[in-house]
């Protein structure tokens, strides 16, 4: 199974509203991403999990809090989200050889969120 | 991180090979050259990585120069499944990357039939 899979699909959240992104992943990788890409640009880094632990938080607003349970499961916890969140949200996996830059990352088709 | 530059748009014909060029005049000596491809609607996919040396996978090629300051994607017979932004990224060993991906603005790559 080399498959990354998020749900939902889609998702339409109020501003004062509180929902989670969830992502999961069952090839014993250790390393976890999320990244958020908006229309017609390139995805951006949002956070790192390595051996289920916050390794990179690339200075994103508390808004947005992240979560890793276990090794094959990540979440992405969204409260009080602005208009301009709305994005696809991609979470991501690899091995984690060495320090990770020979890994491949294996992506999921993303969140779809809009944030009215 | 080092940067790299890519031309915005490429087109191709079916069946014809393609060379997609990035240039990365900065890059250091551990800086591995990873190219991944985003199909419509989905999400990035793995294309190929190298550090020095040529690299051939059931994908595509990659050559890279002997001064590493550029390299080439190469598809060798394009297909229209092949359309997709084509991003080549410097992936650093070492420190605390973590694997870090920075995703440049990419090659929209264009395939007619």
């Amino acid at each position: 199974d080399t498959e990354v899979t998020q749900t939902p699909k889609h998702l339409v959240m109020g501003m004062t509203n509180k929902k989670s992104l969830k992502c999961e992943q069952h090839m014993g990788h250790r390393a976890m991403y999320w990244y958020k890409q908006k229309a017609k640009k390139p995805p951006e880094l949002m956070f790192v999990y390595s051996y289920e632990k916050l390794s990179i938080n690339e200075s994103v607003p508390s808004r947005f809090s992240p979560e890793c349970p276990n090794s094959s499961l990540l979440n992405l916890h969204l409260h009080a989200l602005q208009p301009e969140d709305s994005a696809l949200y991609l979470c991501a996996s690899s091995q984690l050889v060495g320090q990770g830059a020979i890994d491949e990352q294996f992506f999921g088709p993303g969140t779809r969120l809009t944030v009215l | 991180d080092a940067k790299t530059t890519q031309p915005n748009s490429m087109e191709s014909n079916e069946e014809e090979p393609v060379h997609l060029p990035c240039n990365h005049s900065t890059i250091s000596g551990t800086d591995y050259i990873h190219w991944y491809r985003q199909l419509p609607s989905q999400g990035p996919e793995y294309v190929i990585h190298g550090l020095t040396s040529n690299v051939n996978n059931r994908m595509a090629s990659l050559a890279i120069a002997e001064d590493r300051k550029s390299s080439t994607l190469i598809l060798h017979r394009a297909t229209l499944r092949d359309a997709a932004v084509y991003y080549c990224i410097l992936n650093r060993a070492g420190g605390t990357s973590y694997g870090k991906l920075t995703f440049g603005q990419g090659t929209i790559l264009t395939v007619h039939p």
